[in-house]
């Protein structure tokens, strides 16, 4: 089965920084699909950023983009500019291309973010 | 507006009570899912369901239930809740259109408390 790995229990940034949050994967398959989900205060799962593994070109949405190494199987979140709303626990998700349900997360990254 | 809604939010019950999660969804769609999240694992499959009247095992699915007697709804249910089950619970559903990224919509979530 595919696992999901996020090294970093715990990272913090100061405001205005940039921060990157590492996800290492394990599969044998060739075509599937990534996600880092954002879990503020509120519980609440927001989609940051998505990438497809046939794309060779990273994902990016405004001030998140993504590093994709395919072959090294990475798939680390890059925040620019940090904000204070930026605060929260960061899910790293892997899903086959096979179907929809085959999702696995991360044990997720706690971020800080200090004024 | 296009939500997944559970409730209750938060519940503190005892063990061996009986108890319902519901989750409800109105984008009409046909794939949804249980998840628990938990320090350190992350978040982890109970059950899913592809359609009306089609669920299956996920990950993790002892000592849980479900149904799927109507699209939009897909409750959660312990029978007989041990403090093990005490977790944050989500919800989640997506369009079943394969292949293709179909991203999760999740519920608020559920703090369930089992005494």
């Amino acid at each position: 089965a595919q696992t999901v790995t996020q090294s970093q229990p715990e990272m913090s940034v100061q405001e205005a920084e940039t921060v990157t949050l590492s996800c290492t994967y394990d599969t044998s398959e060739s075509d599937y699909y990534l996600f880092w989900y954002k879990q503020p205060p509120s519980r609440q799962m927001i989609l940051v950023i998505r990438q497809e593994a046939y794309k060779q070109q990273n994902a990016t949405e405004n001030r998140f983009s993504v590093n994709f190494q395919k072959a090294a199987k990475s798939f680390s979140l890059k925040i620019s500019d940090s904000q204070l709303g930026d605060a929260a626990m960061y899910f790293c998700a892997y899903r086959s291309a096979r179907g929809v349900n085959d999702m696995r997360f991360g044990a997720g990254t706690r971020l800080t973010v200090k004024p | 507006e296009a939500q997944v809604t559970q409730n209750p939010r938060y519940l503190i019950t005892v063990t061996g009570k009986k108890l319902t999660v519901t989750c409800s969804q109105n984008m009409n769609h046909e794939y949804m899912s249980w998840y628990r999240q938990d320090p350190g694992l992350g978040l982890r499959q109970i059950y899913y369901s592809m359609n009306v009247e089609v669920t299956d095992k996920g990950d993790v699915p002892e000592g849980y239930k479900v149904s799927r007697k109507e699209k939009r709804n897909f409750p959660l249910i312990l029978e007989s809740p041990s403090p093990n089950q005490t977790s944050l619970y989500f919800c989640a559903s997506t369009p079943y259109v394969f292949p293709g990224a179909n991203v999760l919509t999740f519920g608020a979530g559920s703090r369930l408390t089992v005494l």
